[in-house]
């Protein structure tokens, strides 16, 4: 199993310039989620899934769309991309929570996309 | 809204010391989870401990254990036996049940030869 895998690894972008960060899974987990990391701060949820088709927004979601068109996979959209976004992009994905499952909760999280938006 | 906070932004211990990392959090939920994240200069989040709320028995994993004060709203961290692979930041976590995770600020952890 590759686990989550991320791409690209690292981006720079134009302000004002649309791309779409890509997060694949293959544990076949219903839960999928992004995060930012800002310098000196923890990771903040922008957008989380609990399955195909459904999608909620998190703590920080302006300026970031999201889909979940499979299982496998959550990209996290910019449409229109502005310095403030310049952070490291995690993706995380996790299974249903099962009573006495020891890991059925637990985030396995990708290896982040460093992007710099100028 | 659920709120963690992490006090202390940097610690250091000596190598083979024991070091407890705090851990506050907010919330109105009564089933949750917590969770410990260890972040070395990888980047890559790995995970190092987590408690469910409904037990009561504090978690542990080789060197490291948790002590779960539910009533406080308060999950630290111990290391014992610390090693110079402890090096790294460490983000505690508050998890709902629909994933709804929220993150502490992190502490850097140093451990010294």
């Amino acid at each position: 199993n590759a686990g989550v895998t991320q791409t690209p690894k690292f981006q720079v972008l134009k302000t004002g310039q649309s791309m779409t960060l890509q997060c694949a899974q293959d544990m076949n987990h219903e839960y999928m989620s992004w995060y930012r990391q800002d310098p000196g701060m923890g990771l903040r949820l922008i957008h989380y899934s609990v399955g195909a088709g459904i999608t909620d927004q998190g703590e920080v979601p302006n300026g970031y769309n999201v889909s979940r068109s499979t299982t496998e996979d959550f990209p996290l959209r910019l449409l229109s991309a502005a310095p403030s976004q310049t952070s490291v992009y995690f993706c995380a994905s996790s299974s249903k929570i099962a009573a006495g499952e020891p890991r059925g909760e637990t985030q396995y999280f990708g290896p982040g996309t460093r992007l710099l938006v100028l | 809204a659920q709120t963690v906070t992490q006090s202390q932004p940097e610690m250091s211990v000596q190598e083979a010391e024991t070091v407890t990392l705090s851990c506050t959090y907010d919330t109105s939920e009564s089933n949750y989870y917590l969770f410990w994240y260890k972040q070395p200069p990888s980047r890559q989040m790995i995970l190092v401990i987590r408690q469910e709320a409904y037990k009561q028995q504090n978690a542990t994993e080789n060197r490291f254990s948790v002590n779960f004060q539910k009533a406080a709203k308060s999950f630290s961290l111990k290391i014992s036996d610390s090693q110079l692979g402890d090096t790294a930041m460490y983000f505690c976590a508050f998890m709902k049940q629909d994933h709804d995770m929220r993150f502490g600020a992190g502490t850097r952890l140093t451990v010294k030869p």
